[in-house]
């Protein structure tokens, strides 16, 4: 099956400052890329996602890229605000089954 | 439209006990699914369905059984509880399979002893 690693599993940053967060997959069948956001016991949210036909997409501060070939595809924030604080899963999809990531928990400092 | 709703809310259960987990949504999504949340684990695929009457397991599908028998509704049922069962437990759909944007309900947190 699929298998999906993310990278780094906490991440500190500045207020304004950029944040990265990197996430490979194993499955070539794969073809979709979720991002969730998910804030201290809520549910997760999607904030941005790309399909494997699209290199890159961005949404206002977020943008998402992905290159199949190396099979990776990351998350990008930029002037990071308090209220990105929380736990972002990415996740790959075969159109059937979803694998997520482990999470990364992003804490943005004021 | 109230989304994704789950219920109960939290659940303690003894061991061997079962039980059922309540989702419905009324968005008229075809695939919907179960998730397991565990610390440091993400969320894993217990069973999904891409339509009524059409169910199929995902990564962790041991000791949970799931039906279909309406677009609306997608029981999960415990047949036995396990401690390792303990979990939060997401419910989740979109319009349809392949790419589409999952919504997630509230979740429920079961705790078995």
């Amino acid at each position: 099956g699929e298998n999906v690693e993310q990278h780094p599993s906490t991440l500190s940053v500045q207020e304004g400052d950029s944040a990265v967060i990197k996430c490979t997959y194993s499955d070539s069948a794969s073809n979709y890329f979720p991002w969730y956001k998910q804030e201290l016991g809520k549910r997760p949210q999607l904030i941005i996602d790309i399909r494997s036909n699209v290199g890159e997409k961005k949404d206002q501060r977020i943008a998402v890229t992905l290159n199949k070939t190396a099979k990776h595809f990351s998350l990008h924030i930029t002037e990071t605000q308090p209220e990105d604080s929380a736990v972002y899963f990415c996740a790959a999809s075969n159109g059937n089954q979803f694998y997520f990531g482990t999470g990364t928990s992003l804490t943005v400092i004021p | 439209n109230a989304g994704v709703t789950q219920t109960p809310k939290f659940q303690v259960l003894k061991t061997g006990q079962s039980m059922t987990l309540q989702c419905a949504q009324d968005m008229n999504h075809e695939y919907m699914s179960w998730y397991r949340q565990d610390p440091g684990m993400g969320l894993r695929l217990i069973h999904y369905s891409v339509g009524a009457g059409i169910t199929d397991q995902g990564e962790v599908p041991n000791g949970y059984n799931v039906s279909r028998s309406t677009t609306e509704d997608f029981p999960l049922r415990l047949l036995s509880a396990a401690p390792s069962q303990t979990s939060v437990y997401f419910c989740a759909s979109s319009y349809r399979r392949g790419g589409e944007t999952q919504y997630f309900g509230p979740g429920t947190r079961l705790l078995v002893l």
